[in-house]
């Protein structure tokens, strides 16, 4: 069974760093990696999707990387704000089926 | 943009009930999915539908059920109601149709947060 692990579970930075939330997977075959972003009693957002084929991709001050190989991927988000600050998920669609792992996320604070 | 919609925002029921959760998408989607999400356990798939009357068991299957009668609403159904399923649920969909299936972001519904009492 696939399983995804997040690290670290929380992380406060101040306003203006650039920060990496990292994402790892246990079965590297998979159709598809999701970053989602959950703000609180809120549902998921979708942030970036990367394909198996693809290395990373991109959107406004947000950068995700995959290395399918060793099972690892990251978010980078550049020169956090405030409005940053939410849960961050990552969730994997191994090719055994339709449905997406999750893990657990990463809660992130930024400060003024 | 897709628009995933979940009857309730909030919702207390007895032990014992039979309670129905609702779930709408506008995206013609094929796929659809119920998660729960717990504190310290992440989203857990529960069921999922890739067509119309189609069902798959997910990871925690028990103690649920599903409906899906039309491609647009999925429901699910929580034959009698236990304290252990107070959580929130959140409903999910995806399109299935090449070439995007490998490329087609999972869309979230808002949530319906259960307490069972």
């Amino acid at each position: 069974k696939q399983e995804v692990t997040q690290i670290p579970a929380a992380l406060s930075v101040p306003e203006g760093e650039n920060l990496v939330l990292n994402c790892s997977f246990t079965d590297s075959a998979i159709y598809n990696l999701q970053w989602f972003r959950q703000d609180p009693g809120k549902g998921l957002t979708s942030l970036l999707l990367i394909q198996s084929s693809q290395r990373e991709q991109t959107s406004g001050r947000l950068n995700a990387s995959l290395d399918k190989s060793s099972g690892r991927s990251t978010l980078y988000i550049a020169a956090s704000q405030p409005g940053d600050s939410a849960t961050y998920l990552c969730a994997v669609q191994s090719d055994s089926g339709y449905a997406l792992n999750f893990g657990k996320g990463t809660s992130l604070l930024v400060t003024p | 943009d897709v628009k995933v919609t979940q009857s309730s925002r909030y919702l207390v029921k007895r032990t014992g009930e039979k309670v129905f959760l609702e779930c709408v998408q506008d995206m013609d989607h094929e796929n659809m999915f119920w998660y729960r999400q717990d504190p310290g356990l992440g989203l857990r798939l529960i069921y999922f539908s890739y067509d119309v009357k189609m069902k798959e068991k997910g990871d925690i299957p028990e103690g649920y059920s599903v409906s899906r009668e039309k491609k647009e609403r999925f429901s699910l159904i929580l034959e009698s109601a236990s304290t252990n399923q107070t959580s929130m649920y959140l409903c999910a969909s995806s399109s299935d149709r090449s070439p995007s299936f490998y490329n087609s972001p999972l869309h979230f519904g808002n949530g319906t947060r259960l307490t069972v009492t």
